[in-house]
């Protein structure tokens, strides 16, 4: 069964530093793209990064490029966000998924984990 | 970037009937749009990909249509657990981009 594991979620101050992890299993995590992609409760949904299977490339939206990195070590099945110079506005939930193709970064997104909360607030 | 818009915001459904949802992007994105389906408290869940193939596990009462810039979800026969926010979303460009959502509630 394909199984995401979000953790690394809290609470951090504005202008603070978090990283998420994302565990996976079930499928063959080396030859997936994966994303974050977060949502504000109650909100719609954002797409905040997405790295290529083996990790060379990456992708932002304007609104995280230069304070979010993701990486992904494909030993441990493990995908990463590094958010630093964190806002009040990046407060969210934030999911990992897969991508659906294995033929291009760009994609759809399935499955998805459970989520992480990060909440921004002094 | 590319801006889907999807429409109405919330649609009021019986049991039974159906709904059309609407997803219009900016630009083309030829048929590299999906549709995902979200119950409250839990994770979104992929329902159709490359326009009109179902995901694993949604009935054929779910029917995606269009390209380009227009698309449609249609549900018919409403059933009880039809009832979530619907979100479109593109892959055809950088940065990836969702609709902001349909909801689909019992009337």
């Amino acid at each position: 069964e394909v199984e995401m594991l979000e953790s690394g979620g809290g609470l951090v101050q504005p202008g603070g530093s978090l990283r998420l992890s994302c565990a996976a299993s079930g499928f063959n995590f080396s030859t997936s793209a994966m994303h974050w992609v977060r949502q504000v409760p109650g909100k719609g949904l954002a797409w905040v990064s997405g790295i290529s299977a083996s990790g060379r490339n990456t992708y932002y939206p304007d609104s995280v490029k230069g304070r979010f990195a993701v990486s992904r070590d494909n030993s441990k099945n493990t995908l990463y966000l590094q958010m630093s110079s964190l806002r009040v506005e990046d407060a969210a939930v934030y999911y990992c998924a897969k991508g659906v193709s294995t033929l291009a970064t760009i994609n759809s997104f399935d499955p998805w984990g459970q989520g992480t909360l990060v909440t921004v607030s002094s | 970037e590319i801006v889907l818009t999807q429409s109405p915001a919330t649609l009021s459904v019986s049991p039974g009937e159906s709904a059309t949802l609407s997803c219009r992007a900016s630009q083309s994105v030829y048929s590299n749009l999906a549709w995902y389906q979200q119950k409250p408290g839990q994770a979104p869940r992929l329902l159709m990909y490359g326009v009109s193939t179902r995901a694993t596990g949604f009935p054929a009462r779910f029917a995606g249509s269009g390209s380009g810039t227009e698309f449609t979800l249609t549900i018919s026969s409403l059933q009880s657990e039809d009832y979530a926010v619907y979100y479109c979303q593109q892959h055809n460009a950088w940065p990836l981009t969702f609709g902001g959502g349909t909801k689909v509630e019992i009337k």
